[in-house]
């Protein structure tokens, strides 16, 4: 069965520091990859997905992530994080492009001044 | 892009009635939709897959009498949450996809039963 950890519970980096979420998957086969974020009270959205050939994908809001399948890895990263990155962000996996995702526990991230 | 509205963001109902949640593909037609339901600071677990014109497909220990779950058109699905408790209260979210395509998410509903 596929299942996602996300080790991280929560992380609490300074404004203007590098960030790097962890994601670790189970599947047999090529997953189709996807982190999320989340704002208290708000649904959910795409920060970038990871389907197919460069493994290093670029996503909105300046992060990117890497699968690494030797690593059974997906993690995301951020060169510079703002104050506004502070939220909730799940890793996701899927079997197929349109199936239903399997999501992480989420990492909770705060930004400090 | 491809957008998926939910209706309504939010609703408080008294425990023992019914509530609806819409889940509208605007822009594409759904042949699947699914429905999450996330607890406070928790992940979102599926509840259900509802293809169009077809029975849902409820995961296991989700009860099938209590949120009946509606995909009578491409761009419609509905969660209906009936004889609702207040274990019932949780953040429900649909997500829509067209045929092979990946599935788009709505905005979340947040449901309050006092």
């Amino acid at each position: 069965a596929q299942s996602v950890t996300q080790p991280d519970i929560h992380i609490t980096v300074s404004e203007g520091a590098s960030l790097e979420l962890r994601c670790n998957y189970s599947y047999g086969a090529t997953p189709y990859l996807f982190w999320y974020v989340q704002s208290p009270g708000q649904g959910l959205q795409l920060l970038l997905k990871y389907f197919s050939g460069d493994t290093l994908v670029q996503g909105i809001k300046g992060f990117e992530a890497e699968f690494k399948r030797s690593q059974s890895s997906f993690n995301l990263r951020k060169p510079s994080v703002h104050w506004s990155d502070a939220a909730e962000y799940f890793c996701a996996v899927a079997n197929q492009a349109g199936t239903a995702l399997i999501f992480g526990k989420g990492t909770t991230l705060s930004v400090s001044s | 892009g491809a957008v998926v509205s939910q209706h309504p963001s939010w609703v408080i109902c008294k425990s023992g009635t019914s509530v609806k949640i819409e889940c509208r593909s605007l822009d594409f037609q759904a042949t699947t939709m699914f429905w999450y339901r996330q607890f406070p600071k928790q992940s979102l677990m599926l509840m259900a897959t509802s293809n169009e014109g077809s029975k849902a497909t409820y995961e296991q220990g989700v009860e099938k009498d209590k949120f009946l779950i509606n995909h009578a058109s491409l761009t419609l699905s509905t969660l209906t949450v009936t004889s609702a408790h207040p274990e019932d209260s949780s953040f429900y979210i649909c997500s829509a996809r067209e045929q092979n395509t990946e599935a788009f998410f709505g905005q979340g509903t947040r449901l309050t039963v006092v």
